[in-house]
C-alpha cells in the first residue's frame, strides 16, 4: 500500500521563507511529485525528486531522503500569488500517482 | 491545443443517469491517467492508459465506472448510473512516457442531484 503525510495548512509571511514536509510510505518507489493547485484550477507540476539531495528551480527547491521516506518543499521569497494547495506525490510502483491529501498555504502580508 | 482539456468543465445529472467525459491529452503523449478529487482532498488515480492499452484501472470505484481510450489519443471516462457520491471533480493527466512529470487538465466538476 502507500501513504503520504503531509500538514493540512501553513501560513507564512510574504517575502518569507517556508518549508511545507512530506513523508510517504509505499511499495515501490518512482519518485517523488510536488504539485501546486490553486482553487478550481489544474494541478501544475513543481517539482521531481528521484535521488536523494536538494533540487533548486528558482524560487522554489524539493529535497529527497528515500532512506528516511521524508520529502520537502522549499518556497523562497513568498508572494501572494503562492497563495495555494501544494499537494505532494509518490510515483509508486504502478504507474499512477499517488497524492497526499495537500497542505493549504495561506500567505499574509 | 497546448495543454490537456477536458469537456464538459462542468456537468450536473440527475441520479441514476449515465454520463460520459472527455479528455484531450497534449499532443504526442503515450500515457494517459484519470483521477477523482473530492472536495480538500488530492486527487485519487482511477486508471492509466498506455497508448490505447488500459493498463491498469485498479482504482475505478465500481464496474459502474468505464474508460476507453480507443485510437491511443482522446480518452471517454463514463460513468453509469450515478449515484450523489460520484460527485467530484474528475481529473485527467498525461505524460510524454510511463513515469514522467503528468500535465493535468483543469478537470470536470461533476455533480449529481
Amino acid at each position: 500500500g502507500q501513504n503520504i503525510d503531509q500538514p493540512t495548512e501553513m501560513t507564512a509571511t510574504e517575502g518569507a521563507i517556508v518549508q511545507i514536509n512530506c513523508t510517504y510510505q509505499t511499495s515501490g518507489f518512482n519518485g517523488l511529485f510536488w504539485y501546486q493547485q490553486h482553487a478550481g484550477e489544474a494541478p501544475t507540476f513543481l517539482s521531481y525528486n528521484v535521488l536523494d539531495g536538494l533540487e533548486e528551480k528558482g524560487r522554489f527547491s524539493s529535497f529527497l531522503s528515500r532512506s528516511k521516506g521524508y520529502s520537502y518543499l522549499l518556497l523562497k521569497e513568498l508572494q501572494m500569488k503562492d497563495s495555494a494547495s501544494y499537494l505532494c506525490a509518490s510515483g509508486g510502483g504502478a504507474d499512477g500517482l499517488t497524492f497526499g491529501k495537500g497542505t493549504h498555504l495561506i500567505i499574509q502580508p | 491545443g497546448a495543454g490537456v482539456s477536458q469537456s464538459p468543465r462542468y456537468k450536473v445529472a440527475k441520479r441514476g443517469q449515465d454520463v460520459a467525459l472527455r479528455c484531450d491529452p497534449i499532443s504526442g503523449h503515450v500515457s494517459l491517467f484519470w483521477y477523482q478529487q473530492a472536495l480538500g482532498q488530492g486527487p485519487e488515480f482511477l486508471t492509466y492508459f498506455q497508448n490505447e492499452a488500459q493498463l491498469d484501472k485498479s482504482g475505478l470505484p465500481s464496474d459502474r465506472f468505464f474508460a476507453e481510450r480507443p485510437e491511443g489519443s482522446v480518452s471517454t471516462l463514463k460513468i453509469q448510473r450515478t449515484q450523489q457520491e460520484d460527485s467530484a471533480v474528475y481529473l485527467c493527466a498525461s505524460s510524454l512516457a510511463s513515469r514522467q512529470p503528468q500535465h493535468f487538465g483543469d478537470g470536470t466538476r461533476l455533480s449529481i442531484l
